[in-house]
């Protein structure tokens, strides 16, 4: 079974501009989970995503927004980048959220210049 | 809200020296506690999940353990392959839909 997948890989923008990430969960997981990793906070959740709806959203400003498709793939934005925003994406799923083990992609390597 | 803390932050082995990775939770009614491996510039790969204290899983060189309180990571014989951190994740009664909490990790290196 193919597992998540993301893209692109690895993304510079500069400040002020927008980003798209993809994510392509593993076939049959319905709940979608996106994290920011960066060395000196860690892994930190964003939001999570099932059937299209947003059930759950971390501690980020309004500039983080996502969605997810009815085929369970989800996309996550964010706008007017700052220095900050750097960091690696990540996408995980699992079947139905809870305490469904969470399955994680490479990631998404965004630089902000 | 949900605590997570690991120990060492690092930990120095020479290849066939067992040890073992500790994590630490407070949490409101624990519901999972999952063991991530994550190498560099990769994303977190799933070693184990573990729902209830006295709960053991093991997978070649690596045993996982809980109890009510911690969890530890077992390393039986590392060997080079195994350097890498391992994150610890929990996820709590308290906790809305598909939120980890995780702790810092521990950076294992073992030299050969």
């Amino acid at each position: 079974k193919a597992g998540v997948t993301q893209t692109p890989r690895y993304l510079i923008k500069t400040r002020g501009q927008q980003v798209t990430l993809s994510c392509s969960p593993i076939s049959g997981h319905r709940s979608v989970s996106w994290y920011q990793q960066t060395p000196g906070q860690g892994l930190q959740f964003l939001f999570e995503y099932f059937s299209e709806t947003q059930r759950n959203k971390g501690n980020f400003p309004g500039r983080f927004s996502g969605r997810q498709f009815s085929n369970s793939r989800s996309e996550m934005n964010v706008s007017t980048l700052e220095l900050g925003d750097s960091a690696l994406y990540l996408c995980a799923s699992s079947l139905g959220g809870g305490s469904d083990t969470q399955y994680f992609g490479p990631g998404t390597r965004l630089t902000v210049l | 809200e949900d605590q997570v803390t690991q120990s060492p932050e690092a930990l120095r082995l020479q290849e066939g020296e067992s040890s073992s990775l500790n994590c630490s939770y407070t949490v409101s009614g624990l519901r999972g506690l999952f063991w991530y491996r994550q190498d560099p510039g990769k994303g977190p790969e799933f070693l184990f999940t573990l729902y209830s204290a006295g709960e053991e899983k093991e997978k070649e060189r690596l045993k996982a353990t809980l109890t009510k309180k911690e969890s530890f990571l077992h390393i039986t014989a590392p060997k080079p392959e195994d350097s890498a951190t391992y994150l610890c994740a929990v996820y709590s009664e308290g906790t809305s839909y598909g939120k980890l909490t995780f702790g810092q990790g521990t950076i294992l290196t073992v030299h050969p």
